[in-house]
């Protein structure tokens, strides 16, 4: 049974055309969290929601942004992509925010920008 | 911030046991040791954790050393589908931190 789900799995999106990408959870856990993850390297913290209060990064980029409109979904805006933002997106989740607890992880949407 | 220096890469035959490697000799007292693993083309999946002693689950073994400054995660018996990137992590303990993924051991796991 998916815990956590996103949509979709593949996405295009031409360059500067906002693109969306979601996430759902049935863990009904406090933390969603948004990864990127480029092409042969580790996954990437963009910001993270613990319950509805956004925690961005200090180096994720403005072009990135995200919302939260219940407990369950989680999105991530990326306003105008460019080239670079090429890349596998990562949505994880976890009970609360201290270090005992494990994070799940959705199966990633894969984001390419022509 | 404590870091962990793990192998590129290591190689195993299946059905054989596999010890993967993590230094960290910089950690505190408060941190915990938490290991995760992406399989090819999925989002990392967590296998287990442990503070100060050895922990089993139905994944792995972990093994810490007695000065907490090294531990190895053990698979006992590998199968192809533990190939994988394997990734040793470490988090304070009541601490608010995030995973920082550092670059990972790829294990191979031939036939």
């Amino acid at each position: 049974d998916a815990m956590v789900i996103q949509n979709p799995r593949y996405q295009v999106t031409q360059f500067g055309k906002p693109v969306t990408l979601s996430c759902s959870q049935t863990l009904n856990h406090n933390v969603m969290y948004w990864y990127q993850q480029k092409s042969s390297q580790a996954p990437k913290l963009l910001f993270h929601y613990y319950d509805k209060d956004f925690n961005n990064e200090a180096d994720t980029p403005d072009n990135f942004q995200s919302r939260r409109p219940n407990t369950s979904f989680c999105f991530l805006d990326i306003r105008s992509p460019g080239l670079g933002d090429a890349a596998m997106y990562l949505c994880a989740t976890s009970r609360d925010l201290y270090s005992a607890y494990e994070q799940y992880f959705g199966p990633g949407t894969r984001l390419t920008v022509t | 911030d404590a870091k962990t220096t793990q192998p590129n890469s290591m190689e195993s035959n299946e059905e054989e046991p596999v010890h993967l490697p993590c230094n960290h000799s910089t950690i505190s007292g408060t941190d915990y040791i938490h290991w995760y693993r992406q399989l090819p083309s999925q989002g990392p999946e967590y296998v287990i954790h442990g503070l100060t002693s050895n922990v089993n689950n139905r994944m792995a073994s972990l093994a810490i050393a007695e000065d907490r400054k090294s531990s190895t995660l053990i698979l006992h018996r590998a199968t192809l589908r533990d190939a994988a990137v394997y990734y040793c992590i470490l988090l304070s303990q009541g601490g608010s931190e995030k995973l920082v993924f550092g670059k990972g051991t790829k294990l191979t796991v031939n036939p």
